[in-house]
């Protein structure tokens, strides 16, 4: 069965430093999304990204954040200056045209 | 703005019991209503959903959850639970959004089954 991987699955990294969490949804899927999920507290929609653009986006995706499918299959989340409070686990999902979005295991970020 | 509220944070319970998460959502359009399941480890699973026709819809692994649109709940249960039920349990409400849908997640139930 076709699933969304991601990776890493565990990233460390200093504050102010840039990173890029990258996602490879299910192939024949059109829509992409990324969530956020602090420890302990709900998951939290970022973004969402169809037709090569940004077609929704929370007041969580400041413009420290960006999106890119930079080829057929990848997805990536890029924060460019990492703060402390932006240590989570990130998930992918991606979507058909109908409702169901299937998630990827996500990446814990780690901002020390 | 809808949201979604879990009112058991952590539910405890032995194998063979019987199980109820609870989900209320606030949202005055058309929804569809989920629950996913996130076991040990793993990513986000999606155990049933609900998009219309009958209120109550059955899910994998005896899972069953019941939409009262009068109650704008969308309550879990599942009548004897197994120590593999272990797992962080969301409820989700989608609503629509340029040709997709964008779903509110709840805060999430922490399920402990004792065997």
């Amino acid at each position: 069965e076709p699933e969304v991987t991601q990776t890493p699955s565990h990233q460390v990294t200093q504050m102010g430093q840039e990173v890029i969490l990258r996602c490879v949804p299910i192939s024949n899927h059109l829509y992409f999304y990324w969530y956020r999920q602090i420890l302990g507290q709900k998951v939290e929609f970022l973004v969402s990204f169809y037709n090569n653009e940004i077609s929704e986006k929370s007041e969580i995706f400041d413009d420290q954040f960006s999106v890119e499918r930079p080829d057929g299959s990848n997805f990536t989340l890029k924060i460019r200056s990492t703060k402390l409070e932006d240590s989570a686990m990130y998930f992918c999902a991606s979507s058909r045209r109908d409702n169901e979005q299937f998630f990827g295991p996500g990446t814990r970020l780690t901002v020390l | 703005a809808q949201s979604v509220s879990q009112h058991n944070h952590h539910v405890i319970l032995s194998e063979a019991a019987s199980l109820e998460l609870g989900c209320n959502y606030s949202y005055g359009g058309t929804v569809n209503l989920f629950w996913y399941v996130q076991y040990p480890g793993q990513h986000l699973q999606l155990l049933l959903k609900y998009f219309s026709g009958d209120p109550l819809v059955k899910g994998i692994k005896g899972f069953e959850a019941e939409f009262i649109k009068s109650k704008f709940s969308f309550n879990l249960r599942k009548p004897s639970v197994q120590w593999s039920d272990t797992a962080e349990y969301f409820c989700a409400v989608n609503r629509a959004s340029g040709g997709s849908y964008i779903p509110t997640f709840g805060r999430g139930t922490s399920l402990i089954v004792h065997p």
